[in-house]
């Protein structure tokens, strides 16, 4: 089956400083991965995705992701966190085989120090 | 294109009640996902519409809980005789051939 995992619940970062969230994910074939942002109350904005070709994608707001197959990862990175990017990330997996639906982790909160 | 819509933002009501949910996907976006997301979790797959057809439902979605899609344009999720479980944002996304799925900014549901 598969499932997606964010270890870490909670992250605090200074502004400025850089930023890596992690994403652990099983499943049998290549999946299909996303980074979504989510504020207080508010619906999910998609960063990136990864469906295949060059391993390191960029997306928005200055953030990029690797997909590692070798160690199922799919590590959400930033070199300058700002203080808008205080929010939840989640990570979620989905395939074609599976009607394209989303397996999400449980989110890592992100907290920026002035 | 003014993106995934979804009506109430908010909704409160009592246990026992009927509640109904409106999703207004991306035009042209043919398939439809609706999405459960409690406190502190990562949203959880409820249900998916490819065009009109009902194609996967979840466990999670008792016989409490109908959707439909006529016509293949918006959704309705209700659900009937809430409990205080069903407190919850309700999250709908559409996509289409590009695969990835749009959110709009869901219904919280309180249920005291």
């Amino acid at each position: 089956a598969q499932s997606v995992t964010q270890p870490d619940i909670h992250i605090t970062v200074s502004e400025g400083a850089s930023l890596e969230l992690r994403c652990n994910y099983s499943y049998g074939a290549t999946p299909y991965l996303f980074w979504y942002v989510q504020s207080p109350g508010q619906g999910l904005q998609l960063l990136l995705k990864y469906f295949s070709g060059d391993t390191l994608v960029q997306g928005i707001k200055g953030f990029e992701a690797e997909f590692k197959r070798s160690q199922s990862s799919f590590n959400l990175r930033k070199p300058s966190v700002h203080w808008s990017d205080a929010a939840e990330y989640f990570c979620a997996v989905g395939a074609r085989d599976s009607s394209y639906k989303l397996i999400f982790g449980s989110g890592t909160r992100l907290l920026v120090r002035p | 294109d003014t993106g995934v819509s979804q009506d109430p933002r908010h909704k409160i009501t009592k246990r026992g009640q009927n509640v109904t949910f409106r999703c207004d996907p991306i035009s042209e976006h043919n398939r439809l996902y609706w999405y459960r997301q409690t406190l502190g979790q990562g949203p959880e797959f409820l249900t998916y519409f490819q065009n009109e057809a009902q194609l996967e439902k979840s466990r999670l979605l008792s016989d409490r809980f109908s959707a439909e899609r006529p016509k293949g344009s918006f959704s309705t999720l209700e659900i009937q005789r809430t409990e205080q479980g069903d407190s919850a944002m309700y999250l709908c996304a559409s996509s289409f051939r590009q695969l990835e799925a749009f959110f709009g900014q869901g219904t919280r549901l309180t249920v005291v």
